[in-house]
């Protein structure tokens, strides 16, 4: 059954602090691996997309890392900000279909205290 | 910022009403999608559209049900709205998928809209 686990499912950090979330998938064939941010009352916004071949990608203070072997992906985020206080959804696409179905993790609340 | 326009985005209406979520997108997108996110749960797709006159079912059965006559519209609707279909919709989007399938298929999302039905 393929499925994105995602962990912690909430985590607080003090502002400044580094923090890194996890996202563990069964899906295959795999295509690509996403992260979405996703405020509060707010859609999800994407902040990068691997793709098989690609270990790391970066956006600012957000770096997104793969390893494909082991279908395991983390988000770690440096100097963390109040506005970063938001979900992290891992979407996981598979090649299974010309659309390349999605699998969404349940995604991981994260908190920034000042 | 995003272009794809969402209304309304918070709506509380009594059973048995019915109801359209509207959903439009200025970047000319073929794709489009409706998602259904309850509290801490992943999102689910509910319906999807490869163009214009094109609508399919997603993964999680709905009572709703969409339509697109034109390439920036997608709308759902409620015939009769129950307590159960409270939730948040999600509207997206995406551009045809190229011969490099690297990125292909990242959905641009709306603001949502959050539907409570007593």
């Amino acid at each position: 059954k393929n499925q994105v686990e995602q962990s912690p499912q909430s985590l607080i950090i003090l502002e400044g602090k580094n923090c890194t979330l996890q996202c563990n998938y069964t899906v295959s064939p795999f295509s690509n691996l996403r992260w979405y941010k996703q405020d509060t009352g707010r859609g999800p916004v994407s902040l990068t997309i691997m793709t098989f071949s690609e270990n790391t990608k970066s956006n600012g203070r957000y770096t997104a890392t793969l390893d494909a072997d082991t279908k395991q992906s983390s988000l770690h985020i440096t100097a963390s900000q109040l506005s970063d206080s938001a979900s992290y959804i891992c979407v996981v696409s598979d090649r299974g279909s010309t659309l390349g179905r999605l699998y969404f993790g349940r995604g991981t609340q994260l908190t920034v205290w000042p | 910022e995003a272009d794809i326009y969402q209304t309304p985005r918070y709506l509380v209406i009594g059973t048995g009403k019915k109801i359209t979520l509207e959903c439009s997108q200025t970047m000319g997108h073929d794709k489009m999608y409706w998602y259904q996110q309850d509290p801490g749960m992943e999102l689910h797709l509910i319906h999807y559209s490869y163009g214009v006159n094109s609508t399919e079912k997603g993964d999680l059965s709905s009572e709703s049900t969409v339509s697109r006559i034109r390439t920036e519209h997608f709308p759902l609707t409620l015939e009769s709205a129950r307590p159960s279909h409270t939730s948040q919709y999600l509207c997206a989007s995406s551009a045809q998928q190229g011969a490099d399938r690297s990125g292909a298929n990242v959905l641009t999302f709306g603001a949502g809209s959050r539907l409570t039905v007593l």
